[in-house]
């Protein structure tokens, strides 16, 4: 079954700790995207990247980075350097094609909570 | 910069009954998609239905169904003969065409639905 998955579904982090997040997809997407989700409110991204080794800030990139070694494959670390990282954290992907299929197609999520 | 704004924080319908999510939006642009994404209690976003701007004839799947205004950048979705199963938030998201945008997407802050037995 075509897919993204996120790995761990919750992970908690004590203060000053950095944490990675996993996500995978083998859509065979040329884009994939990180976003963050606080209670009641909407999806704020964070990184995003088009191509394999090329990736670009989001609207709220601070505290995280994100590499892109290979197409399948799009990690993000929260630092220690965010202030505020509990929250629930989706990765997405797309055919960046003009045709129907260029929706964003989005993992189950990671919820992340600092101790 | 595109902003998707959506006035209803909260709503709630009776099964098998109809209800109508907006969502309206700002841009400059011409060709663009707009999209209903709904995230039930497990947190797993799913699409629900997508519009091409450059088509006149509102997009529908199943029960559900849009009200595309272009002029008036107006973009509702219509729920109809609710099931429990819709209960969800729904996110309307804006979307220029790829090629131009790396594919990114401005999503609204969510409607909460709820269908009550």
């Amino acid at each position: 079954d075509g897919g993204i998955t996120q790995s761990p579904k919750y992970l908690f982090r004590k203060e000053g700790q950095n944490v990675t997040l996993s996500c995978e997809q083998n859509l065979n997407h040329d884009a994939m995207y990180w976003y963050r989700q606080d209670p009641g409110q909407g999806l704020r991204l964070i990184y995003y990247s088009q191509i394999v080794n090329d990736f670009q800030k989001g609207d709220i990139a601070e505290g995280y980075s994100v590499s892109r070694e290979k197409k399948e494959s799009f990690p993000l670390t929260v630092t220690s350097a965010q202030k505020n990282p509990t929250a629930f954290y989706l990765c997405a992907s797309s055919s960046l094609r003009d045709t129907p299929g260029n929706e964003q197609f989005f993992g189950p999520g990671t919820r992340l909570t600092v101790l | 910069a595109q902003t998707v704004t959506q006035s209803q924080p909260e709503m709630s319908v009776q099964e098998a009954e109809t209800v109508t999510l907006s969502c309206t939006y700002d841009t400059s642009e011409s060709n663009y998609y707009l999209f209903w994404y709904k995230q039930p209690p497990s947190r797993q976003m799913i699409l629900v239905i997508r519009q091409e701007a450059y088509k006149q004839q509102n997009a529908t799947e199943n029960r559900f169904s849009v009200n595309f205004q272009k002029a008036a950048k107006s973009f509702s979705l219509k729920i109809s003969d609710s099931q429990l199963g819709d209960t969800a938030m729904y996110f309307c998201a804006f979307m220029k065409h790829p090629n131009t945008n790396a594919g990114k997407s401005t999503f609204g802050d969510g409607t909460t639905l709820t269908v009550k037995p």
